[in-house]
Parts: structure tokens; C-alpha cells; sequence
């Protein structure tokens, strides 16, 4: 599966939104972005997946550049909650690669009062 | 739906003791992982299972053995555990029927061994 590289950290204000970069040049046809968050001292948790469409849903939304190189991720308005280390993976959707989730050190996104 | 649940959450042991974490998961899957995660590092897989009765190692395999007997629970044991087991471990698992296919994490079981 392709790897990707994300900042270590980053700062946002309540309220406003966050966006989060990811870079996945390497990634092939068949892979997909996902995003997994963990909040601290908890399980991580799956927040979005895309592969090569825009998508949203009720936690955020996901901007796949056209060459799928790379991607974003919007949390439009970040509260206090959304404190928490912001993983971007990328792997194929099935398959006998299913256990390839393989995580980085993410970012860690902190959100300001 | 209790989802994925571990058990012990906390546990401290000697060096050389031997011990077992239990996972289950009430969503008929059929793929369970193992990772563990250190400070400052993201999760590294320990060792995986494609279905029950089988097992596969992961990325850090060392140190540990897995056993798959029933559908539902995965299980880590250390034979002999060393202080460089000492880590936050999480069970996982996931299904190739379910359209988005993202996995779920258990809670985490927090291990120290002194």
C-alpha cells in the first residue's frame, strides 16, 4: 500500500474549520484515502474514505486532488472534541490486503478556545 | 451492539510472566488484527487473523503468539513477557461485506511490565 506523509502538528480555533493535509504520491489506482482520528486514550476511530470523488458526511469532508497525489480534510467547524491525532491511510478497499492498515505518527491536531 | 471489546484494560506484570488479552467482537467479522502503540508512534501491527482457525504475523511479531478457535474473539498471549512489551494494545476488526469497509477499534489494554 502506497504511504503517505502528513505534518506532525497543527493548531486550529474553535470554530473554525480545520483542514488537514495528506500526501500520497505513490498511490495506485485501486487504493482508496482514509481517515481515522484517535482521541486520547481511546481506539482509533474511522472518520472518511474516498477514492477520487469528493465525499462528505456528517463528521467532515474529504478533497482528493485530480492526480490523487493528495488530499485534505475538512472539519468545517472544529470544537474542542476534535482535539486528537488525524490519520491518513491509504489501501485497497478488499482483497487478500485487507490487514494492510498500515498507520503513520498522523497529525496531531489541537484545537484552540 | 457492544462492538469490540478487550479485556483486561489494565494489567501489570513481572518480567517472565505470562499472560493472555481477549478480544470480542459482536459483528460476525471475519478479519481481527492485534496492534500495539507506543508513545509518540502510530499503531503497529502484532498479528492478524483472515478468518477462524487461522493466524498470520504482522509487522512486530516477535514475543507474542494468537490463537483464532472461535469467530468471535482473537487472543494475544506473552509467554514471557519483557519490558519491552510494555505498551497501550489494540484489537481491531473489520468485513469485507460491508461496503465502506472501515475498521473498528476496541478501547485499548493498557499493559506494563516491570
Amino acid at each position: 500500500d502506497a504511504k503517505t506523509t502528513q505534518p506532525p502538528s497543527m493548531d486550529c480555533a474553535e470554530g473554525r474549520a480545520a483542514n488537514l493535509p495528506c500526501n500520497h504520491s505513490t498511490i495506485s489506482g485501486n487504493e482508496y484515502v482514509y481517515w481515522y482520528r484517535q482521541i486520547h486514550s481511546q481506539g482509533p476511530q474511522y472518520i472518511i474514505h474516498g477514492l477520487k470523488n469528493n465525499e462528505t458526511n456528517e463528521m467532515a469532508s474529504l478533497i482528493i486532488t485530480e492526480d490523487r497525489k493528495s488530499s485534505t480534510l475538512i472539519l468545517p467547524h472544529a470544537t474542542l472534541r476534535d482535539t486528537a491525532v488525524y490519520y491518513c491511510i491509504v489501501k485497497r478497499l478488499s482483497g487478500g490486503s485487507n490487514y494492510k492498515l498500515t498507520f503513520g505518527k498522523g497529525t496531531l491536531l489541537t484545537v484552540n478556545p | 451492539n457492544a462492538g469490540v471489546t478487550q479485556t483486561p484494560k489494565f494489567r501489570v506484570l513481572k518480567t517472565g510472566q505470562s499472560m493472555t488479552l481477549l478480544c470480542a467482537q459482536d459483528m460476525n467479522h471475519e478479519y481481527m488484527y492485534w496492534y500495539r502503540q507506543d508513545p509518540g508512534m502510530g499503531l503497529r501491527l502484532i498479528h492478524y487473523s483472515v478468518g477462524e482457525g487461522t493466524t498470520a504475523k504482522g509487522e512486530v511479531p516477535d514475543g507474542y503468539n494468537v490463537s483464532r478457535l472461535k469467530k468471535q474473539n482473537f487472543l494475544l498471549g506473552l509467554e514471557s513477557a519483557a519490558p519491552s512489551q510494555t505498551s497501550v494494545y489494540f484489537c481491531a476488526s473489520n468485513t469485507d461485506r460491508e461496503k465502506r469497509n472501515t475498521i473498528y477499534f476496541g478501547e485499548g489494554s493498557w499493559l506494563t511490565v516491570v
